[in-house]
């Protein structure tokens, strides 16, 4: 079965440093990897995802997340953050074989300090 | 930017009684999806639904549960007799089509509150 854990459920750092959210995956085969945000009040919305090709992966609102099979994570990072990052972040894996149900992690509030 | 809708935003129910959530997906999708979050829980997955039938279901999506397209824009999510623990966030979602490479696009989702 796959799965995805998220290493800290709140995470704060301050305006201008590096965010890295954790995200390690459980799959017997090679998964599709996801990365959702949500701010307040509104929809998940897509970050970025991985699906076999770059294993760099760069997404909106410039994040990235690099996808390391040998560790078997997909951490998210930003070099610098912004206020308007603050929200909550969710990993997700695709589950292989069914029509793309998606299987997420517990997610992680971020928090910017000013 | 076409998006998901939902309605309403908040719904408060008595145990026992029907609830109807609503959803509006892309209108060139053709897949549909409910997930939900209970509080402090990780977003689960429910069903997903094409070509007017459910495509697959958790083990969450019981007899309690029913999915519906009614007309050409709207998907339904039905809970027949809602208990207690149904109180959650329920997350309406599409895509344009059934890979696992396919980005969903989410709507706002619908606060349920079970009394």
């Amino acid at each position: 079965a796959q799965s995805v854990t998220q290493l800290g459920s709140h995470v704060s750092v301050s305006e201008g440093a590096l965010v890295l959210l954790r995200c390690n995956y459980s799959s017997s085969v090679p998964p599709y990897l996801f990365w959702y945000v949500q701010y307040p009040n509104q929809g998940l919305q897509l970050l970025l995802k991985y699906t076999s090709a770059a294993t760099l992966v760069k997404g909106i609102n410039g994040f990235e997340a690099e996808f390391k099979k040998s560790e078997t994570s997909f951490h998210l990072t930003k070099p610098s953050a912004h206020m308007s990052d603050a929200a909550e972040y969710f990993c997700a894996v695709s589950v292989r074989g069914s029509q793309g149900n998606l299987i997420f992690g517990k997610g992680t509030k971020l928090s910017v300090k000013p | 930017e076409p998006e998901v809708t939902q309605t309403p935003s908040h719904q408060v129910t008595q145990m026992g009684q029907e609830v109807i959530l609503r959803c509006v997906p892309i209108s060139n999708h053709l897949y549909f999806y409910w997930y939900r979050q209970i509080l402090g829980q990780k977003v689960e997955f429910l069903v997903s639904f094409y070509n007017n039938e459910i495509s697959e279901k958790s083990e969450i999506f019981d007899d309690q549960f029913s999915v519906e397209r009614p007309d050409g824009s709207n998907f339904t999510l039905k809970i027949r007799s809602t208990k207690l623990e149904d109180s959650a966030m329920y997350f309406c979602a599409s895509s344009e089509m059934a890979v696992g490479t396919d980005t969903q696009y989410f709507g706002p989702g619908t606060r349920l509150t079970v009394l």
